[in-house]
């Protein structure tokens, strides 16, 4: 397994404003996704990171939302944008590798906005 | 249809029974799958995958697959109040990339002391 770590863990913002989550792998990894779980439910996929180059988004999800960098193999940043109260929920970092296809995650980001 | 779906539950088992938790797939090309145990306020954490037909043991924990009725389930044996907690069932898709999952909403077992 890997150790994902992720920054901050928590935090309360105000509408319009952005705020950047961080994830740090402890190992290389192959990919490396952002996942959304709001409050009661099941895990949403954002997108996936793609080192070097533009994150792939899933439907529903934009760039201009939620831009997302991974400059190398072990760190990828997620932005929330000129944040709603509809994005209040919980952040995940996920890593995986090799050919079996688990999933690591870290310990999210749980994000209030007021 | 929602292409991974479970029962949400409230399951609830009293301690030592053996709990059984359900997921079944739309995409009959999904080649993986993968139990994630989630306590409240944590993030998920990777129980068991699999990927053949039939059973796969490891200690209390069992997984069944059976991909002709697109089935997957989840044994907890001689459940433990720690075993209390939310199970997501996730099933790699052809569609996507090789590493992406797709999370059923979810069963929230209680095991009673």
């Amino acid at each position: 397994s890997a150790v994902i770590s992720q920054k901050p863990s928590r935090d309360i913002c105000q509408r319009g404003t952005s705020l950047t989550i961080q994830c740090q792998v402890d190992s290389q990894v192959t990919m490396m996704f952002w996942y959304r779980q709001q409050p009661g439910q099941s895990l949403t996929l954002i997108a996936t990171a793609n080192q070097g180059s533009e994150a792939t988004y899933e439907s529903g999800f934009v760039i201009d939302k939620f831009p997302i960098s991974r400059p190398n193999l072990t760190f990828s940043t997620l932005t929330v944008s000129n944040m709603s109260p509809e994005d209040s929920s919980i952040y995940l970092c996920s890593g995986g590798w090799g050919n079996t296809g688990e999933l690591f995650f870290g310990e999210g980001s749980r994000l209030t906005v007021l | 249809q929602k292409e991974v779906e479970q029962n949400s539950g409230p399951l609830s088992v009293p301690e030592g029974a053996i709990a059984s938790l359900n997921c079944t797939y739309s995409d009959r090309g999904s080649q993986s799958f993968f139990w994630y145990r989630q306590y409240s306020g944590k993030s998920p954490e990777l129980i068991m995958f699999i990927y053949s037909n039939g059973d796969k043991e490891d200690g209390r924990f069992t997984a069944q697959l059976n991909k002709a009725s697109q089935y997957v389930s989840l044994l907890i044996r001689d459940s433990q109040p720690s075993d209390s907690a939310t199970y997501l069932c996730a099933v790699r898709t052809p569609r996507g990339s090789a590493r992406q999952l797709t999370f059923g909403s979810g069963t929230q077992l209680t095991v009673l002391p």
